[in-house]
């Protein structure tokens, strides 16, 4: 069984230009979640789809940020435009069911800013 | 204070002894607590999931959860050289839909040969 694979492994791009992060969960896992580290700071949530649906997207710094999962399968995240501080390593996890489900987490994308 | 706590370490035990990972959580009624293990560059790989108080085993792993004192702790039995890693804590959310996972910063374990 394939795991949660996330693309591309690493972004590096100017201050004000777009980019697109994209997810592609367990198959078969309806949950999908986006996670955030940036650097010397703790793992923190981002939000949560059920199928296509933002259960909780509570943890979207603002509005430059746009997270879609159309059809429910795969997600993108979307920065535009892309600040200085959205440097960090963007990780997508994945679960079979919620709130207690166990959840499995991809390599990450990281992402530069500069 | 931060909602989950953990000492960022390095912790350095050598090869064959007990490792003991500790976390503390602010939220009384969280429900659901997990220790994952990241390697540099990988992605945060789970190894322990508790929900009860008490001990849960699973090979060299030992998860015990104290909700009284809002505690939860990671034993690693001979511990071996790739047991080298950051472990990260995890408690999942009080209550609802929400999968929202809050983490601690991580401790990062070094098993000396």
């Amino acid at each position: 069984e394939a795991g949660v694979t996330q693309f591309p492994s690493h972004s590096v791009i100017e201050k004000g230009q777009t980019v697109t992060l994209r997810c592609d969960p367990i198959s078969g896992h309806d949950n999908l979640y986006w996670y955030r580290r940036v650097m010397g700071k703790e793992i923190k949530f981002l939000l949560h789809f059920v199928k296509e649906s933002k259960q909780d997207e509570s943890g979207m710094p603002n509005n430059r940020f746009l997270a879609e999962r159309t059809g429910g399968t795969y997600s993108t995240l979307k920065v535009q435009p892309a600040e200085l501080e959205d440097s960090g390593v963007y990780f997508c996890a994945s679960s079979q069911g919620t709130g207690n489900q166990p959840q499995h987490f991809g390599d990450g994308t990281r992402l530069s800013i500069l | 204070q931060k909602e989950v706590e953990q000492n960022s370490g390095p912790l350095s035990v050598p090869e064959g002894a007990i490792a003991s990972l500790n976390c503390t959580y602010s939220d009384r009624v969280s429900q659901s607590f997990f220790w994952y293990r990241q390697y540099s560059g990988k992605s945060p790989e789970l190894i322990m999931s508790i929900y009860s108080n008490g001990d849960k085993e699973d090979g060299r792993f030992t998860a015990q959860l104290n909700k009284a004192s809002q505690y939860v702790s990671l034993l690693i039995r001979d511990s071996q050289p790739s047991d080298s890693a950051t472990y990260l804590c995890a408690v999942g959310p009080r209550s609802g839909n929400t999968g929202k996972l809050i983490f601690g910063q991580g401790t990062t374990l070094q098993v000396k040969p």
